[in-house]
């Protein structure tokens, strides 16, 4: 069993819609990353967190650590938000276990 | 502009033929890291290094050197590729020598490399 999954591992959806990517892991954390991979294949740093919730434009990260689950939410979704979303968690031992990332297609 | 540069992009090379690609970042960054990215595997660490000559393996370090002789590079050699290491590099740092948990990851844009 992964220490880190993702669901759903692929997610086609209309443009608009609000768009919810679930992570969850079995290890204690100290930190919890999520990153976007863009179909070039760049990968940028979206949020970094250890507790409650962080909004940037429109994209939100929340974290429970009790339950030891994440979650990246998407709000009017756009063609553009296409791409590989990855979380990451990082454990005792100041290693990042990565999930194997949510490929989203948003349609016009 | 601050970012993390990798050279090359795109790679062909035959088994055994040494090669290394080069990372290079100007932020100042005490984390630095390697990663592959196969797919189906997500991204798998190979080896890192928190400051100026201070290195440690990943998870799948064998088949790899590095060097981080001065704070902005840190290349990734292979001695002796072969078509296992067919792959997606990327090169990454971050701020703080304790790197993910307390500043977030830049990337480099990667560097596919095809081993015949």
């Amino acid at each position: 069993k992964n220490e880190v999954e993702q669901s759903p591992q692929n997610l086609t959806a209309q443009e608009g819609e609000f768009i919810t990517i679930n992570c969850s892991y079995s290890v204690g954390i100290s930190a919890l990353h999520w990153l976007q991979q863009h179909p070039g294949g760049g990968i940028v740093s979206l949020f970094m967190l250890s507790s409650g919730k962080k909004k940037h434009g429109r994209l939100i990260a929340t974290i429970n650590i009790q339950e030891k689950h994440s979650s990246l939410h998407i709000t009017a979704s756009h063609p553009r938000d296409s791409a590989v979303y990855i979380c990451a968690v990082l454990d005792s031992n100041y290693q990042l276990i990565w999930g194997a990332g949510t490929k989203l297609i948003i349609k016009p | 502009e601050a970012q993390v540069t990798q050279n090359p992009r795109y790679l062909i090379t035959v088994t055994g033929k040494k090669l290394t690609v080069t990372c290079s970042q100007n932020m100042n960054h005490e984390y630095m890291s390697w990663y592959r990215q196969d797919p189906g595997l997500g991204l798998r660490q190979i080896y890192y290094s928190m400051n100026v000559e201070v290195t440690d393996k990943g998870d799948v370090p064998e088949g790899y050197k590095v060097s981080r002789k001065e704070k902005r590079n840190f290349p990734l050699i292979l001695e002796s590729p072969s078509p296992n290491q067919t792959s997606l590099y990327f090169c990454a740092s971050s701020l703080m020598a304790l790197g993910p948990y307390n500043s977030p990851l830049h990337f480099g844009n990667g560097t596919r490399l095809t081993v015949t």
